[in-house]
């Protein structure tokens, strides 16, 4: 099946700070998605993002499908920013069924 | 997006009982799936909930550890069963809208086997 693996696996920032979260994939994708897991551990989506390049707010996310990655930038990182950052592939695009990263897991020190 | 509403939130059960968590969406939806994320781990995808016909489970996963139900396109059960501490982790639930393929998750069920 397809591999997903995202780095660096932890990161700790100063509040303020910017940073980039990366996903590598093993294979095409039709469906790459983002996701911030809060300390109660629901998900939250960030983006649907196959491919190019979105914002919201201070996230965006770019994805680069010929070469198989996709970046995450987070700016002007606060602290309730702070969980894990989940990648998400599924290859097919045909029914969003999920193989995910093993996530990273970021801290924002005020 | 859809509201997923995952009943209950959390709970603690003794080893060698079941617990059925339930999932309600409050639209229509085409696919509907469980995972299982353990203690610091990511997600593993458990089975996709086929409506009116038996759950499509993924490798290491089976019909009689985990009892699925989808008796239509809004409604979804998952039973643990005979359960051990082994089992102790999050389950949630994922929907796909009718035509998207984004996936939203419900809120998760956190389940301690004590």
């Amino acid at each position: 099946g397809i591999q997903v693996e995202q780095s660096p696996p932890d990161l700790i920032l100063q509040e303020g700070a910017n940073s980039t979260l990366r996903c590598n994939f093993s294979d095409s994708v039709n469906n790459l998605q983002w996701f911030h897991q809060n300390p109660w551990g629901q998900l939250i989506n960030l983006f649907y993002i196959p491919s190019g390049t979105k914002q919201n707010g201070r996230l965006s996310a770019t994805t680069v499908a010929t070469e198989r990655y996709s970046l995450l930038y987070i700016s002007s990182s606060q602290t309730t920013d702070s969980g894990v950052y989940f990648c998400a592939v599924d290859p097919t695009g045909a029914n969003s069924k999920l193989t995910f990263g093993k996530g990273i897991t970021l801290s924002v020190r005020p | 997006s859809a509201v997923i509403s995952q009943k209950p939130s959390r709970d603690i059960c003794q080893r060698g009982t079941s617990l059925t968590i339930q999932c309600q969406v409050d639209s229509q939806v085409t696919m509907m799936f469980w995972y299982r994320q353990q203690p610091g781990q990511s997600l593993t995808l458990i089975a996709t909930a086929n409506q009116g016909s038996e759950a499509t489970y993924e490798s290491g996963f089976v019909i009689d550890k985990f009892p699925i139900s989808r008796p239509n396109l809004t409604f979804s059960t998952l039973t643990v069963s005979n359960m051990s501490p082994e089992d102790s982790s999050i389950y949630l639930c994922s929907v796909a809208a009718r035509g998207k393929a984004e996936a939203f998750f419900g809120q998760g069920t956190r389940l301690t086997v004590v």
